[in-house]
């Protein structure tokens, strides 16, 4: 039962434009989220987070939105450049009455092309 | 100067055996964690680690236990080696639970 989703296995854009890379969840415990990114053979790296308090939460290029009614949270660089080419991974994880151990998406492979 | 490295790196081994994966944090975090990467790319929690309670994933097999000799460290012990263990295993520490994570790069087990 996967409480983290990330439909899009992949998403290619082009140098300069949007990458928007989405996240669902179905826990309504959940209370804060995370946006990790990993290139090969490394770790993930924690990149942006946002808590349910808020909507939004912009951090340089990358911005992360939350819609709490539609359980749904997006990730947003602009101007994406070849170096965002990694998986983008979501994890979520509940607050008080929940678990605090975040659960993870199974990922979104973000290509930019030059 | 790495934040959280793990060793070794990469592991070969025969079904059967038993393994150990070597986790050490320099950030003084309270918190460390094991994670899972299998075929299908998820990332799955094994355990957590914070002032010295242990929380499991209940779907955890008990052939796989964590050893934390110290804050700083969480080793991960396997016995009986199964050829579904091949995965990329990555440990991780947090300042306390559930906030942000800072990973090691990963342990790739093979089992033959």
């Amino acid at each position: 039962d996967q409480q983290v989703k990330q439909n899009s296995p992949s998403l290619s854009v082009q140098e300069g434009r949007i990458s928007i890379l989405n996240c669902d969840y179905t826990n309504s415990m959940f209370d804060y989220f995370l946006w990790y990114k990993k290139y090969p053979a490394e770790g993930p790296t924690f990149l942006i987070s946002i808590s349910s308090i808020k909507d939004k939460n912009e951090d340089g290029r990358f911005t992360v939105f939350l819609n709490k009614s539609a359980k749904h949270l997006s990730l947003h660089i602009v101007p994406s450049q070849p170096g965002d080419s990694a998986v983008y991974f979501c994890a979520a994880r509940g607050g008080s009455g929940g678990s605090y151990i975040p659960t993870f998406g199974r990922g979104t492979s973000l290509i930019v092309h030059p | 100067d790495t934040a959280v490295s793990q060793t070794p790196k990469y592991l070969v081994t025969q079904m059967g055996n038993d393994k150990s994966i070597k986790c050490e944090q320099n950030l003084g975090h309270d918190t460390m964690y094991w994670y899972k990467q299998d075929s299908k790319k998820f990332l799955k929690i094994m355990f957590s680690y914070n002032n010295k309670e242990l929380i499991i994933n209940e779907t955890v097999p008990n052939r796989f236990s964590p050893k934390s000799p110290d804050k700083a460290h969480l080793n991960l012990h396997i016995n009986s080696l199964e050829l579904g263990d091949s995965a990329v295993y990555f440990c991780a520490s947090s300042q306390d639970l559930g906030w942000e994570q800072f990973f090691g790069p990963g342990t790739r087990l093979t089992v033959l």
